[in-house]
């Protein structure tokens, strides 16, 4: 079955510190990779995907398929950053597969 | 702005209730996709439509039905509501630019 894992249940940093939410995926093929956040009170809402390879937010994603890893990396996290973070792939269908989630907190 | 309503912010039912939650979008979109949102578990796949009338079973379809009559229209139904189906379910459309979700119904069933 296809999985995509995120190991950290919570990441805590200081403002300004830098952030890096892992994210792995299980699919050998040629995966579509999301990162998804919600913030408090908002709706899930897609922050970046990897075949735009665009910076949101100062967030940036790069696949990287001998690693089977989508990690999200932020050089200097703000406290509007605190939120919960999903990794998700798709494959051969539209269907996406969630990770678990990491929620970021990022203190003053 | 693709809009995803769902009709329901928050709902209490009681165990052995037939529960429908209804999710409407107004972009014409052919996907529409139920998961429920759990601490600890993310987001799991409960059903979802590639099309009117047409159903598809996700990862966790047992206990739940849909019915997808209208293109807009994608309703998720509890045939006989437990208390293990207390969750924050989200209701996505799927557009050119990937998934827009609905605000979410928190249900708890007592």
């Amino acid at each position: 079955a296809q999985r995509v894992t995120q190991p950290e249940k919570l990441l805590s940093v200081f403002k300004g510190a830098p952030v890096e939410l892992k994210c792995n995926y299980s699919y050998s093929g040629s995966p579509e990779l999301f990162w998804y956040v919600q913030y408090s009170r908002q709706r899930l809402q897609l922050l970046l995907r990897h075949i735009s390879r665009e910076s949101i937010k100062g967030f940036t994603a790069d696949l990287n398929k001998g690693e089977t890893s989508f990690h999200l990396k932020k050089p200097f996290a703000q406290e509007e950053d605190s939120a919960m973070y999903y990794c998700a792939q798709s494959y051969n269908t539209d269907k996406l597969i969630f990770g678990t989630g990491t929620r970021l907190q990022v203190f003053p | 702005d693709v809009k995803v309503t769902q009709s329901s912010r928050y709902l209490v039912k009681r165990t052995g209730e037939k529960v429908f939650l209804e999710c409407v979008q107004d972009m014409d979109h052919e996907n529409m996709f139920w998961y429920r949102q759990d601490p600890g578990l993310g987001l799991r796949l409960i059903y979802f439509s590639y099309d009117v009338k047409m159903k598809e079973k996700g990862d966790i379809p047992e206990g739940y039905s849909v019915s997808r009559e209208k293109k807009e229209r994608f309703s998720l139904i509890l045939e006989s509501a437990s208390t293990n189906q207390t969750s924050m379910y989200l209701c996505a459309s799927e557009g050119n630019y990937g998934y827009t979700f609905g605000s979410g119904t928190r249900l708890t069933v007592v």
